[in-house]
């Protein structure tokens, strides 16, 4: 069975600080993917990374990172310099290849202070 | 460029009422579609989803139903509400099995 743990109930940052939102993931297959959502108060999910099993390089986007690490199971996110723009619900998920179904994590409210 | 619509918004319906919310995508052909259900404070259930006209999977079995008439249009369906129907529920396409997943703006239902 697939799981997904996203520990961080909640995180609350000053503007301008970096953050880290870490995410676990549980599977036995070997060809999976990897998702990060932003959920704004709006509710819209909005998609942000996807990663396959086999690619472990780190990507880096504009003030976004993601770290795959394979070894620890584990696709952390990371928002550097954040802005009260980025307060929001973060959403990890995984979808095994055999399946259409997304599992996912709990979600991470992120709220930036100004 | 690929849309997705879904309405209405904000829906308010009493107990044992029908339901029918309904999404739409532009843009694209024959795109996968799935219904999926956020409780308050929780991440997303996969309710329905359907990779072609006519075909329907079911992942959790409850009150509801879905339906894809056409290509680009998913339909999730009530005859009898539940308060325990009360939710999120947010529409989403794909362009096959494993891609990112696009979604609607959501319907807030509440049944009382």
């Amino acid at each position: 069975a697939q799981k997904v743990t996203q520990a961080q109930t909640e995180i609350s940052v000053v503007e301008k600080e970096d953050v880290t939102l870490d995410c676990v993931y549980e599977t036995r297959d070997t060809t999976y993917y990897l998702f990060w959502y932003k959920q704004p108060p709006s509710g819209e999910l909005v998609f942000l990374i996807r990663r396959n099993s086999f690619d472990e390089q780190n990507e880096i986007s504009g003030r976004y990172s993601w770290n795959f690490q394979k070894s620890t199971s584990s696709f952390n996110f990371t928002i550097t310099a954040s802005q009260v723009v980025d307060s929001a619900v973060y959403f990890c998920a995984l979808e095994v290849d055999s399946n259409y179904q997304l599992i996912w994590g709990a979600g991470t409210k992120l709220i930036i202070k100004p | 460029s690929q849309t997705i619509h879904q309405w209405p918004a904000t829906l308010v319906q009493p107990v044992g009422s029908p339901l029918s919310l309904e999404c739409t995508v532009e843009g694209t052909s024959n795109p996968n579609l799935y219904w999926y259900r956020q409780a308050a404070g929780r991440g997303l259930q996969l309710l329905f989803y359907s990779v072609g006209i006519g075909q329907i999977s079911s992942e959790v079995p409850q009150n509801l139903s879905a339906s894809r008439p056409q290509d680009r249009q998913f339909i999730l369906s009530s005859k009898k509400l539940l308060l325990s129907d009360s939710g999120f529920y947010l529409c989403a396409w794909s362009e096959q099995k494993n891609t990112e997943a696009f979604f609607g703006q959501g319907t807030r239902l509440t049944v009382v």
